[in-house]
């Protein structure tokens, strides 16, 4: 089983849907969970960081399940600058004062008019 | 701030030929990741250092894979001989580590975009 799993899509929506990404992540001791955007040919930046308790940004919300090992992104009201891949990134803690990121492969959103 | 500084932005070479990318990261961060992505691959953490220290190199492909860091400001990252299967595009991320547990941001660098002939 692969570290953090992402369905690829890509997922095509009209603008104004609603869209939800899942990412599973096998290391039960990871610790910090992030999403990050990416741009056709543009490297990956922050879209959010995901809180034990849940988090919204805007029109942004992410969710943790510890349980079932997997982490959310809900986009409401989708624009079409929304159209990017979205990348999950899973971190242990980091008890020994180091510790490696794991990235996704990411999942490809198309917001079409 | 200027944020993550990588040069060259493309390179285009022949087997066989050296190659020496560059990063410059963000004044005051203490980790420096050098990623390789490709579409069949995802994005691939190369190396990590730490306060300049290699930390992990496990996913350095093989011995033509070289990086340094000799100071907080600067890394390179350098394929010797190089091979068409290394053309991708190469980040370069920093960030600041302490230890409180909590996870920090990665700042992505443009990244270089290499191609091998």
């Amino acid at each position: 089983r692969k570290e953090v799993e992402q369905d690829p899509g890509p997922f095509n929506v009209p603008e104004g849907a609603t869209v939800a990404f899942n990412c599973t992540y096998s290391n039960s001791a990871s610790q910090s969970f992030f999403w990050y955007r990416q741009d056709c040919r543009k490297e990956p930046k922050l879209l959010m960081s995901v809180y034990s308790s849940g988090n919204e940004d805007g029109r942004f919300t992410a969710q943790l399940n510890r349980a079932s090992q997997y982490i959310s992104l809900l986009i409401r009201d989708s624009k079409l600058s929304d159209s990017a891949t979205y990348l999950c990134v899973v971190k242990p803690h980091a008890s020994g004062g180091s510790y490696i990121p794991t990235f996704g492969r990411g999942t490809s959103l198309i917001v079409h008019p | 701030d200027a944020g993550v500084i990588q040069s060259p932005r493309h390179e285009v070479t022949e087997m066989g030929q050296e190659v020496t990318l560059r990063c410059k990261p963000i004044s005051g961060h203490n980790s420096l990741f050098w990623y390789r992505q490709t579409m069949m691959r995802g994005l691939e953490l190369l190396i990590y250092f730490n306060n300049n220290v290699p930390i992990d190199d496990s996913g350095m492909p093989e011995d033509r894979f070289s990086a340094k860091m000799p100071n907080a400001s600067f890394s390179t990252l350098k394929i010797q001989p190089s091979e068409p299967r290394d053309s991708a595009v190469y980040f370069c991320a920093s960030s600041f580590f302490d230890f409180s547990g909590i996870g920090e941001t990665q700042y992505f660098g443009p990244g270089t975009r290499l191609l091998v002939l």
